[in-house]
């Protein structure tokens, strides 16, 4: 099976920093990938799926990249708003594996 | 808007079982694939199962594979996951999820509140 591994685990970035987050796949999985947030109790929201295509109403500050096995979520400019655990999924094909999260906060 | 409806979780005894049901909604349910995921208390998402739009190809995670069944009722808008053989490592809030198209190699575009299962004597 193949292993999504985020890294970092954690962060912690200023107000308007920008902020990247990889995730990285045991073997190719071409562009399907979603990043997915999730918000202290609430559901998973999903912000980006086939690597690089903004779900609607997504915030533009919020973008991302890769193809293969090495992928890239980048926020911009953090915003107090986006504190929250990031996790990447590969969707290919079964099973379609979560990365372990990368939980975000403001310094 | 979307809506996605789970109900069915609570307390079993290891070796329990349980049905979860999704009531879906504001959607043409049977042109879309649909999954569960799962998440431990404190921990990150697991993905469990997911089923095309027809409900022909099913997909599961080896750690539930030959105890949970994935099934819909296209005419009632609703997906279930049958849980038997519970184990207390399956204890987690169960998620209902749409994928974005017909196949389940999509992305999960609409998420359920959850519904809670705890395995315990």
């Amino acid at each position: 099976d193949i292993q999504m591994t985020q890294s970092p685990s954690s962060l912690s970035a200023s107000v308007g920093d920008r902020v990247t987050i990889t995730c990285r796949a045991s073997q190719g999985v071409t562009n399907y990938l979603a990043w997915y947030q999730q918000k202290p109790g609430k559901v998973p929201k999903l912000l980006i799926y086939a690597a690089s295509t903004l779900q609607s109403g997504v915030p533009s500050r919020f973008s991302g990249s890769g193809s293969g096995t090495d992928f890239t979520l980048t926020i911009s400019s953090l915003q107090p708003e986006d504190v929250a655990t990031y996790y990447c999924q590969k969707y290919n094909s079964a099973p379609r594996t979560f990365g372990q999260g990368t939980k975000v906060e403001i310094k | 808007e979307v809506q996605l409806l789970e109900s069915g979780g609570g307390l079993v005894q290891p070796g329990g079982s349980l049905r979860l049901s999704c009531a879906a909604s504001e959607f043409t349910f049977s042109n879309y694939a649909m999954s569960w995921v799962r998440q431990a208390p404190g921990k990150g998402l697991e993905w469990v199962s997911s089923l095309s739009g027809s409900g022909g190809s099913t997909y599961y995670a080896d750690s539930v594979k030959g105890r949970f069944t994935i099934s819909r009722d296209n005419s009632k808008n609703t997906l279930y996951l049958q849980m038997n053989s519970l184990r207390a490592e399956d204890s987690a809030v169960y998620y209902c999820a749409k994928n974005r198209g017909y196949s389940s190699s999509e992305a999960l575009d609409y998420w359920g509140q959850g519904t809670l299962v705890t395995v315990s004597s």
